[in-house]
C-alpha cells in the first residue's frame, strides 16, 4: 500500500525567505507525485506533478519540486516566498497503470508567511 | 472547456436527517469520478470512485453511499447524518491517473 508523509504540520517564515516543504512517500514502484495548495475555505488548486523524466518539475505560482528516488522525497520549493503563499499544502501520490486511480494525500503542511 | 460543478455550496443539517450532494462534469466523456472528504483542518480521504455509469466502488466506509446515474453526474448521499459527517466534500474527475481536477467543494455542518 502507498502512503505519503508530510512531517511538518506548520511552517512559518518571513516574506522573502526561501521555502521548502517536505514530502516523503512509500511505494514499491515509481509513483506519480503531486502538490496541491488549499487557501482557507477553498478547494484544491493544482501546483505541479512529477510523472517521469526530469526530476525537477516547475509548476504554477513560481513553485518547483524535486523528485529524489534515493530518499523517496518530493519536496516543494519557492524563492522568495510571498505573504500570499500562506495556505495549506498537500502532497499526493498516485500509482501508474491500473484502472482504479486513487490519490493518496499527506496530512498537509500549513504555511504562514509573515510580511 | 470542461467544468466541474458541485452543489450545494454549503449545508447545515441536523443529525439523523438525509443528505444528498451532487457533482456534474461537463465537457468530458466517460471521466473517472471521485468523492473526497476532508475533516476540518485535516487531510483528504477518498470515499468513492466510479469508472463508468452505474458502477461505484467504496474506498472508506463512513455510512455514506454514492451513485452515478449519468455519465456526467456523481451523487453522494446518506439517509441519516452523523455528527462525524461534518466536513468538506470534494468531487474530482480524471481521465488518467496523472491528471485530476477538483470541484469547488461542499461544506457540511451537522448539528
Amino acid at each position: 500500500a502507498q502512503s505519503v508523509d508530510q512531517p511538518d504540520a506548520h511552517v512559518t517564515l518571513s516574506e522573502g525567505a526561501s521555502l521548502e516543504l517536505r514530502c516523503s512517500y512509500s511505494y514499491s514502484a515509481a509513483p506519480y507525485l503531486f502538490w496541491y495548495v488549499q487557501y482557507p475555505g477553498q478547494s484544491l488548486q493544482f501546483l505541479l506533478k512529477y510523472i517521469t523524466g526530469d526530476t525537477v518539475v516547475k509548476g504554477t505560482k513560481g513553485f518547483e519540486a524535486e523528485f529524489r528516488k534515493s530518499n523517496s522525497s518530493f519536496n516543494l520549493k519557492k524563492s522568495p516566498a510571498h505573504w500570499s503563499d500562506s495556505a495549506k499544502y498537500f502532497c499526493a501520490l498516485d500509482t501508474p497503470g491500473g484502472s482504479n486511480a486513487k490519490l493518496t494525500f499527506g496530512k498537509g503542511t500549513k504555511l504562514s508567511v509573515k510580511s | 472547456a470542461q467544468t466541474i460543478h458541485q452543489w450545494p455550496v454549503a449545508e447545515i443539517k441536523a443529525v439523523g436527517s438525509p443528505l444528498s450532494l451532487g457533482c456534474t462534469i461537463k465537457g468530458k466523456s466517460s471521466p473517472n469520478l471521485y468523492w473526497y472528504w476532508q475533516a476540518t483542518g485535516g487531510t483528504l480521504q477518498q470515499l468513492f470512485y466510479s469508472i463508468t455509469v452505474g458502477q461505484v466502488e467504496s474506498v472508506v466506509q463512513l455510512n455514506l453511499s454514492a451513485s452515478r446515474p449519468k455519465d456526467d453526474q456523481f451523487i453522494l448521499s446518506t439517509e441519516k447524518l452523523l455528527l462525524s459527517h461534518s466536513g468538506f466534500y470534494l468531487c474530482a474527475w480524471s481521465l488518467t491517473n496523472s491528471d485530476y481536477t477538483f470541484g469547488s467543494g461542499t461544506r457540511l455542518l451537522v448539528i
